[in-house]
């Protein structure tokens, strides 16, 4: 079944970079995103990734991407105050029952 | 603001009792989900509506049901209440355009709480 892991915490420095994991099972994914939660509000979208791609670059996001393994990375440069939030892998899949499964989400405190 | 409007925000209420929760998506989105957030579970699908039918369900128990109006909006009724259903709710909308990404738009959530 649709699976998709991240490791829960992630404390950096302001100023550092930090790079945050997910690992995903569905091998049929078409789509991966990582959305960003703030304190009191929904769900953001920040990024995506095609499947047939293996990196993409947005400003301080790097979006990685290892097929073979099943490994998705978020690399936010330069990292400040205000990225502190919760950050969610998703993926898409058009095989099986359609649906839009959340990773468990990594909380990123950066500490000034 | 995301253009997906969730009422109530907050919602308190006792073991046994049913509540609905409604979710009006972005104008012209077809496509509802609703999740469910709590601190040990993440954020969990519960169930997905596709202009009016019922497109895709997950880990939504039995005492829970949903459906979305002709007008698109959708209500999620959480009935039979237990202390464990204390989450944050969220709704989310998109268009489902084919051959585009699907990009969710979520609403603020409802926090619900049951004593």
């Amino acid at each position: 079944g649709e699976d998709v892991e991240q490791s829960l915490f992630l404390s950096v420095r302001e100023g550092d970079s930090s790079v945050i994991n997910c690992t995903y099972t569905d091998s049929s994914s078409t789509y991966l995103y990582w959305y960003k939660q703030e304190p009191g509000a929904g769900l953001q979208l920040l990024t995506y990734i095609f499947s047939n791609m293996d990196m993409k670059q947005d400003q301080r996001l790097t979006v990685l991407l290892n097929k073979k393994d099943k490994h998705l990375s978020l690399r936010i440069a330069d990292t400040q105050t205000g990225d502190s939030a919760i950050y969610f892998c998703a993926e898409t899949a058009t095989s099986g029952t359609y649906k839009y499964i959340f990773g468990t989400g990594t909380r990123l405190k950066v500490l000034a | 603001d995301s253009g997906v409007t969730q009422t109530p925000k907050h919602l308190i209420t006792a073991t046994g009792q049913r509540v609905t929760l409604r979710c009006s998506p972005r104008s012209g989105d077809l496509s509802v989900y609703w999740y469910q957030q709590s601190l040990d579970q993440g954020l969990q699908f519960l169930i997905q509506y596709y202009n009016g039918e019922e497109r895709a369900k997950g880990n939504i128990l039995e005492r829970f049901s949903a459906q979305q109006f002709p007008d698109l909006h959708s209500e999620l009724n959480l009935s039979s209440l237990e202390l464990g259903d204390s989450a944050l709710y969220f709704c989310a909308s998109s268009a489902e355009t084919p051959g585009q990404i699907e990009k969710l738009f979520f609403g603020s959530g409802t926090q619900l709480s049951v004593l």
